[in-house]
């Protein structure tokens, strides 16, 4: 079973409008965290934001804001006023507990993100 | 600031040829870890390890072996190469004493089986 989803493959946004990436987690962990990253056509990994399960507000970074609803499941990114440049793939990703005691961090299918002039 | 290197950024290998993808880091992170990306498939973990002389299992770990003999190192082997490893590899590292706990990544090493 798919322990992170994205089910927007592909994503379209006007340039300077808002645009929600959808991510839903799988965890039975109270204690998890959950972080956003960009991949531009370079293929480089770009961290974003990060919010951890205990935090109470959503988190935010300039023009990133995560929406956390954790009784759902979901951690949606929300980019404001979108950019040119924001066009790249998204990955969410989820820092969990192994049954070992130990963490690992497993990410999703990813979304194509096209902001249009 | 080095980061995370990888080594080779390219690769081509002939089916049954063996490899191994060199991971570097130089930001004493006790957690490393080995992705590979394919098309729709998003980053698919291999193996991972929380410090030296401990390593375990991620989603895809079949035909892979790795060792983490150091902190800094972590070795990613491909002993029998198959066309089904064609794909690109990302080395991951992270620490949790630094919040909040972000995976920095090398830039990636494109590996075709032939």
């Amino acid at each position: 079973a798919q322990k992170i989803t994205q089910t927007q493959p592909g994503m379209f946004v006007q340039e300077k409008e808002a645009v929600t990436l959808d991510c839903t987690y799988d965890t039975s962990d109270q204690s998890y965290g959950l972080f956003w990253y960009k991949q531009p056509s370079s293929g480089e990994m770009i961290f974003l934001i990060y919010q951890g399960s205990y935090d109470e507000q959503n988190a935010t970074e300039g023009r990133y804001s995560l929406n956390f609803q954790k009784a759902r499941k979901s951690a949606n990114l929300v980019i404001s006023a979108s950019q040119l440049g924001d066009s790249a793939m998204y990955f969410c990703a989820m820092r969990e507990v192994t049954t070992s005691g130990t963490y690992k961090y497993i990410f999703g299918t990813g979304t194509r993100l096209k902001v249009l002039a | 600031n080095a980061g995370v290197t990888q080594t080779p950024k390219f690769q081509v290998l002939k089916t049954g040829q063996s490899m191994t993808l060199q991971c570097a880091q130089d930001m004493n992170h006790e957690y490393m870890s080995w992705y590979r990306q394919d098309p729709g498939m998003g980053l698919r973990l291999i193996h991972y390890s929380v410090g030296a002389g401990i390593t375990d299992q991620g989603e895809v770990p079949n035909g892979y072996n790795v060792s983490r003999s150091t902190t800094e190192d972590f070795p990613l082997r491909l002993l029998s190469a198959a066309p089904s490893q064609t794909s690109v590899y990302f080395c991951a590292s992270s620490s949790r004493d630094r919040l909040p706990g972000e995976l920095f990544f090398g830039e990636g090493s494109r590996l075709t089986v032939l």
